[in-house]
């Protein structure tokens, strides 16, 4: 079975530029998540999922951030403009659902951003 | 509020010998716990999980962990460390309830070194 897939993995832009990330979650997985990760820091929920419903977004800084997941499959990420301080790994996981049951998440590979 | 303390940055061992790393948590509602491991560039891999049942939890690449509600505890153990268990390790509790159902929240992380 596939794992979450990720692109691209690397992305260097400058300051006030846009950027954007996709990514593509396991085959059957209803719920998407997007998380930052800073350096020597675990990753923060930045959004989650459930089909193509945003529901739970209270972390994502919206004035710059943007995400969508049409079709309830594929998600993108944006930041526009990016800042300095978005120097970030930004890691994509998956899984079956988010209720009641803890289901896994599973995580990509991630797309490391360094804006200079 | 939901969150997870790994008291320590780094946890050195030699192979051979057995590893522990630490996580205790604090959450309202059930503890639905995990552990990831993330190799460096990689994203985070699932080890093991804590729903409910048996306090030890068994995992992949041979981990364990052991639950103790009563010291909120949830550390990870493996018998025998090898070189190529060297990574970071992060333990996560996942919120139970409300609006943020669903959501990890992680530790700082441990590097774990095993030198030969």
């Amino acid at each position: 079975e596939a794992g979450v897939v990720q692109s691209p993995r690397y992305k260097i832009i400058e300051k006030k530029q846009p950027v954007a990330f996709w990514c593509n979650p396991i085959s059957g997985h209803n719920t998407l998540y997007w998380y930052l990760q800073n350096l020597g820091q675990g990753p923060e929920l930045l959004i989650r999922y459930e089909n193509e419903e945003a529901v739970d977004d209270s972390q994502l800084p919206k004035d710059r951030f943007s995400a969508e997941r049409l079709k309830g499959v594929d998600s993108t990420l944006k930041i526009q403009p990016a800042e300095l301080g978005d120097s970030a790994v930004y890691l994509c996981a998956s899984s079956l659902s988010s209720g009641r049951y803890p289901d896994t998440q599973y995580f990509g590979p991630g797309t490391r951003l360094t804006v200079l | 509020a939901q969150s997870v303390a790994q008291p320590e940055d780094q946890v050195n061992v030699a192979e051979g010998n057995p590893l522990t790393v630490k996580c205790t948590y604090s959450v309202s509602g059930n503890p639905y716990l995990f552990w990831y491991v993330q190799y460096p560039n990689r994203g985070l891999q699932f080890l093991l999980k804590y729903i409910t049942g048996d306090n030890l939890v068994k995992g992949s690449y041979g981990f364990e962990a052991e639950f103790n509600k009563s010291q909120t505890s949830f550390h990870l153990k493996k018998p025998s460390a090898l070189v190529s268990d060297s990574a970071l390790y992060f333990c996560a509790v996942r919120d139970s309830r409300g609006s943020t159902l669903g959501r990890l929240y992680f530790g700082r992380g441990t590097q774990l070194t095993v030198w030969p």
